[in-house]
C-alpha cells in the first residue's frame, strides 16, 4: 500500500525555538495532505488541510501564524511550529491523500520545554 | 457539526473471545463511515469502511455495518488474536467533500489481547 513518513518522529526542543515537521508521500504523489494533532487519550484533531502549490487551509481556532504549513510538491508538505510553547507538545500526524483514501504517517511527538 | 463516540478503552480480552467496540456519530446528511487501526509504533491504517446505510465493511475478520437508524458503526471480530491488540479509531467523512477529505475521529480504543 501507499507509504507516507514524518521526519523526525520525535523533538525535544526549548521554548520559544521553531520546530519543522516533514510529512512525505514515498510512493505516490498526493495534491492533498492533512495534519492532525493528537493529545493523550483524546481524537486526532484536524488542524489544516494542505493542497500542493496553495495556501493550505486552517480549522477554525488553529493559529495560521503559529502552525505553518507549506505543500511544495506532490509528495512533501512540512509543518513549522513557531515559537513553539510547552502547551504546544502534542503529537502530531500528517495524511495524504490517494485514490480517493487517506494513508496516514507514523506522527511526530513534539516535547517543548 | 459532525463528532464520533466511540467507547473507552481499554478493552482486555483473552485470545480468541469475541470483540465488539462501539461507535455512534453524528452527522447532517449520509457520511462514509470508516474503522482505523494503528499498531504501536506505526500509522493509522484504513481496516474497513462504509459508504451507505446497511454496507458491511469487512477486513481480516473485522466487520462492521453501517446502521443509519441507530447512528451506529460498531466493530466486531468472532475471534481476536494477539496481533490484533492495537489502539482502533472509529471515524466519519464530511459527507458534503467525498470519501478522501476531511475526516472526524473518535477518541480511539485500545485493545489488549491476552494469551
Amino acid at each position: 500500500g501507499a507509504v507516507v513518513s514524518q521526519h523526525p518522529s520525535w523533538v525535544i526542543c526549548k521554548s520559544g525555538t521553531s520546530v519543522k515537521i516533514e510529512c512525505r508521500s514515498l510512493d505516490f504523489q498526493a495534491t492533498t495532505m492533512f495534519w492532525y494533532r493528537q493529545f493523550p487519550k483524546q481524537s486526532l484533531m484536524l488542524m489544516a488541510t494542505s493542497n500542493e502549490g496553495s495556501k493550505a487551509t486552517y480549522e477554525q481556532g488553529v493559529e495560521k501564524d503559529k502552525f505553518l504549513i507549506n505543500h511544495a510538491s506532490l509528495t512533501l508538505s512540512t509543518l513549522t511550529v513557531t515559537s513553539a510553547h510547552p502547551e504546544d507538545s502534542s503529537f502530531y500526524i500528517c495524511s495524504a491523500t490517494a485514490v480517493r483514501e487517506q494513508f496516514f504517517g507514523p506522527g511526530t511527538r513534539l516535547t517543548v520545554l | 457539526g459532525n463528532s464520533v463516540t466511540q467507547m473507552e478503552g481499554p478493552v482486555t480480552l483473552s485470545e480468541e473471545a469475541f470483540l465488539t467496540i462501539n461507535c455512534t456519530y453524528t452527522a447532517t446528511g449520509y457520511p462514509s463511515l470508516f474503522w482505523y487501526v494503528q499498531y504501536p509504533g506505526e500509522g493509522l491504517q484504513l481496516l474497513l469502511k462504509a459508504t451507505k446505510a446497511d454496507d458491511k465493511g469487512s477486513n481480516k475478520g473485522f466487520e462492521a455495518t453501517y446502521r443509519k437508524e441507530t447512528t451506529s458503526f460498531h466493530l466486531e471480530k468472532g475471534s481476536v488474536q494477539v496481533s490484533d491488540s492495537a489502539v482502533y479509531f472509529c471515524a466519519l467523512s464530511d459527507p458534503n467533500t467525498g470519501t478522501a477529505s476531511k475526516l472526524t475521529f473518535g477518541t480511539g480504543t485500545r485493545l489488549q489481547v491476552t494469551l
